[in-house]
């Protein structure tokens, strides 16, 4: 079967940096993708990747390794905004797209 | 730019009534179409997915029913609804299978 695994929930400081983790197995690979979600909101768009290493932007990274099917978005200098659910989810070689049930990601002051 | 609409944002419905949600997109053609539901602190199921119209492609067996009567409006209907059926519905496009999917605001479905 096909599975996505992501921590439940993770605690961090603001102006610290956390990083959330994603193992995948699935049939085939192309692409994974990271969401952001508030509570009460729809998912929005973070990252894509398709190709092994580390793509940037702004105080958001994600990374990707295709040989041992991880992937994770590190985040920094965290705000208090940032508290929210991140989801992981991987196309599969149907181009369908699966799922991880998100991490919960809570900022203190 | 492309826009994803949806509505309505809030429903309450009594067990047995019927739903229509719709969703509709601005600014783009052919898009791949989608329907989700989260239940509350959970991950997004998808419940039907339209690469064109009249396209319909049914993930998860249930009293749901999708429609794609033209290229950019997507309705996800039932003729009669369970308790079961409560929980966020999503809408969301993309420009080809493996390319991002960008969300409508969603609406949260309570069945009383």
């Amino acid at each position: 079967g096909q599975n996505i695994d992501q921590p439940t929930e993770m605690t961090a400081t603001e102006g610290a940096i956390v990083q959330i983790n994603c193992t995948y197995q699935t049939s085939g690979f192309n692409g994974l993708f990271w969401y952001q979600q508030h509570a009460g909101e729809a998912p929005t768009f973070l990252s894509y990747n398709v190709l092994d290493g580390l793509e940037e932007k702004g105080r958001f990274s994600s990374f990707l390794s295709r040989s041992k099917g991880y992937s994770y978005l590190l985040l920094k200098e965290l705000q208090m905004k940032d508290s929210a659910s991140y989801l992981c989810a991987v196309v599969d070689s149907n181009y369908q797209l699966i799922w991880g049930a998100g991490t919960k990601l809570i900022i203190k002051p | 730019s492309q826009t994803i609409h949806q509505w309505p944002a809030t429903l309450v419905q009594p067990v047995g009534s019927p739903l229509s949600l719709e969703c509709t997109v601005e600014g783009t053609s052919n898009p791949n179409l989608y329907w989700y539901r989260q239940a509350a602190g959970r991950g997004l199921q998808l419940l039907f997915y339209s690469v064109g119209i009249g396209q319909i492609s049914s993930e998860v067996p249930q009293n749901l029913s999708a429609s794609r009567p033209q290229d950019r409006q997507f309705i996800l209907s039932s003729k009669k609804l369970l308790l079961s059926d409560s929980g966020f519905y999503l809408c969301a496009w993309s420009d080809r299978a493996q390319g991002p999917q960008h969300f409508g605001d969603g609406t949260r479905l309570s069945i009383l």
